[in-house]
């Protein structure tokens, strides 16, 4: 079973629209920490977000929001008043407990594709 | 901020060589790195755990032979692709952890293999 499920394949807006990317997650361990990468056509990911099991309160930076949601396991992604900066393939990823670390080895989800267009 | 340097960026090889891909902590010292692969519009998964001065860990169904990994030291980890094959064209990407375990895991910039 995947560890991470984002439904989501391929996501089109348009500019200044807000977008929600949708992220769930399972996992047995009580300590974990879920991750969001952005990676442009280039292919290198940049880093977002890291969220620790233990701490539920939303984030906001800049534009972007997160939504972690304990009770339904899932860590959603908000981009507010959209650009075209933004299109990538986002990806949400967990960490589980390993050698001592939860900031071990990453399951990552199959990605969004998201395109904004002017 | 912490970097993971990924060296070559892409290479392009012929059937049958072979290509070591390097993974190079900047500024800090990673006792456990990672390889991904990642083939085209789809997710990245985890190949290979190194370990500094311990042999690699690798998931199932990767074959450790094919795939080489060295982890000599706290800053470097290389992927050997022994014998490449067109189905072995991919983008591999290198992750660290610092021992702090404090900060994200770092990411290098992928390499993107072509196999002709």
């Amino acid at each position: 079973a995947q560890k991470v499920t984002q439904a989501q394949t391929e996501i089109s807006v348009v500019e200044k629209e807000d977008v929600t990317l949708d992220c769930v997650y399972e996992t047995r361990d009580t300590t974990y920490y879920l991750f969001w990468y952005k990676q442009p056509p280039s292919g290198e990911l940049v880093f977002l977000i890291r969220r620790n099991s233990f701490d539920e309160q939303n984030e906001i930076s800049g534009r972007y929001s997160w939504n972690f949601q304990k009770s339904t396991s899932s860590f959603n992604f908000t981009i507010t008043a959209s650009q075209v900066v933004d299109s990538a393939v986002y990806f949400c990823a967990l960490s589980e407990w390993y050698r001592g670390s939860t900031l071990g080895r990453l399951y990552f989800g199959r990605g969004t594709q998201l395109t904004v267009w002017p | 901020g912490a970097v993971v340097s990924q060296h070559p960026s892409w290479v392009i090889c012929k059937s049958g060589t072979s290509v070591k891909i390097e993974c190079r902590s900047l500024d800090f010292q990673a006792t456990t790195m990672f390889w991904y692969r990642q083939f085209p519009k789809q997710s990245l998964m985890l190949m290979a755990t190194s370990n500094e001065g311990s042999k690699a860990t690798y998931e199932q169904g990767v074959e450790k032979d094919k795939f080489l990994i060295n982890h000599a030291s706290l800053t470097l980890s290389t992927l050997t692709v022994t014998s490449a094959h067109p189905e072995d064209s991919s983008f591999y990407i290198c992750s660290a952890a610092d021992r702090t375990y404090n900060s994200p895991l770092h990411f290098g910039n992928g390499t993107r293999l072509t196999v002709t």
